[in-house]
C-alpha cells in the first residue's frame, strides 16, 4: 500500500461529459502529480502541484484542469470528454517538489468513454 | 528536453536466470533516474533511484542499476529471476530545477518461464 488513495477506481461515462478524479496524497507529502497511461501514448505527465500551487505542467489538454486544496488532496477535472480520453489516470505524491523526490503512486482511476 | 528509451518491449527469461532490462536516457541537465515496476491492475512501485553519489544503486527485491554517464544508460539487473518478478518495468528520468515531472520510457514487460 503506497498510502496514496484515488477514487473512484473505475469510471464509465459518455462523450461530451465531465468527470472529476480525486486523489489523497500520503500523509506528510506536499506534492501531487497526475499522469495518464494509455496504450498508444504510454505514461504521460500531466501536472504537478506543490502545497497548493501549480509547480510543473506537461501535455495537459485545455479541457483538463486540476487543483490542490488546503488539505492537500487534489482533483483532476476532465470535460468535453472524447473517446481518446479513455485511459488509466494515476496520481502520485512526494514529500518535496524537486526532481530527486521519489514519487509514490496510487492504484489509478480507469476511465472508459463510451 | 529529456527522453527515455527502453530497448525491448518484451523480455523473457527462465526462472533463476539473469534479468537485464535496458534503459538509455537523454537529458540536457544532470538527470535523476528511476525504475518503477507495475503489476497488473496496480499502480507503479518504486524499485530504485539514482540522484547523486554512488553510481551503483540497490533497490528492493534484489534489483540493482548502474548509472553510466558516458553511455547515458541506467540498466536494471537482477542476478536470479523469480516467478514473482513477472511485471512491467518502467525507466524514468527527471531533472534538476524542472519540478518533479517524470518522463517515462515505453516500458518493458518481463516474463519469467518456470
Amino acid at each position: 500500500d503506497s498510502g496514496v488513495t484515488q477514487t473512484p477506481k473505475h469510471l464509465i461515462t459518455a462523450t461530451g461529459q465531465r468527470v472529476t478524479l480525486r486523489c489523497s496524497p500520503r500523509s506528510g507529502d506536499l506534492s501531487v502529480y497526475w499522469y495518464q497511461q494509455s496504450l498508444d501514448q504510454g505514461l504521460q505527465f500531466l501536472i504537478q502541484y506543490y502545497n497548493g500551487e501549480e509547480r510543473a505542467k506537461g501535455n495537459i489538454l485545455e479541457r483538463f484542469s486540476a487543483q490542490q486544496f488546503p488539505d492537500l488532496h487534489s482533483e483532476l477535472n476532465l470535460s468535453s470528454l472524447e473517446l481518446g480520453d479513455s485511459a488509466l489516470y494515476f496520481c502520485a505524491s512526494s514529500t518535496g517538489q524537486g526532481g530527486n523526490q521519489p514519487q509514490h503512486f496510487g492504484d489509478g482511476t480507469r476511465l472508459s468513454i463510451l | 528536453a529529456q527522453s527515455v528509451t527502453q530497448l525491448g518491449s518484451h523480455v523473457s527469461v527462465s526462472e533463476g536466470a539473469l534479468v537485464l532490462l535496458r534503459c538509455n536516457y537523454s537529458s540536457s541537465v544532470p538527470p535523476y533516474l528511476f525504475w518503477y515496476v507495475q503489476y497488473p491492475n496496480q499502480g507503479l512501485q518504486l524499485l530504485l533511484k539514482y540522484t547523486t553519489g554512488a553510481t551503483l544503486v540497490k533497490g528492493i527485491n534484489g534489483f540493482e542499476a548502474e548509472f553510466k554517464k558516458s553511455e547515458t544508460s541506467f540498466h536494471l539487473t537482477k542476478p536470479s529471476a523469480h516467478m514473482s518478478d513477472a511485471a512491467e518495468y518502467f525507466c524514468a528520468v527527471s531533472g534538476y530545477n524542472q519540478g518533479g515531472k517524470l518522463i517515462f520510457g515505453q516500458g518493458t514487460e518481463l516474463s519469467v518461464k518456470p
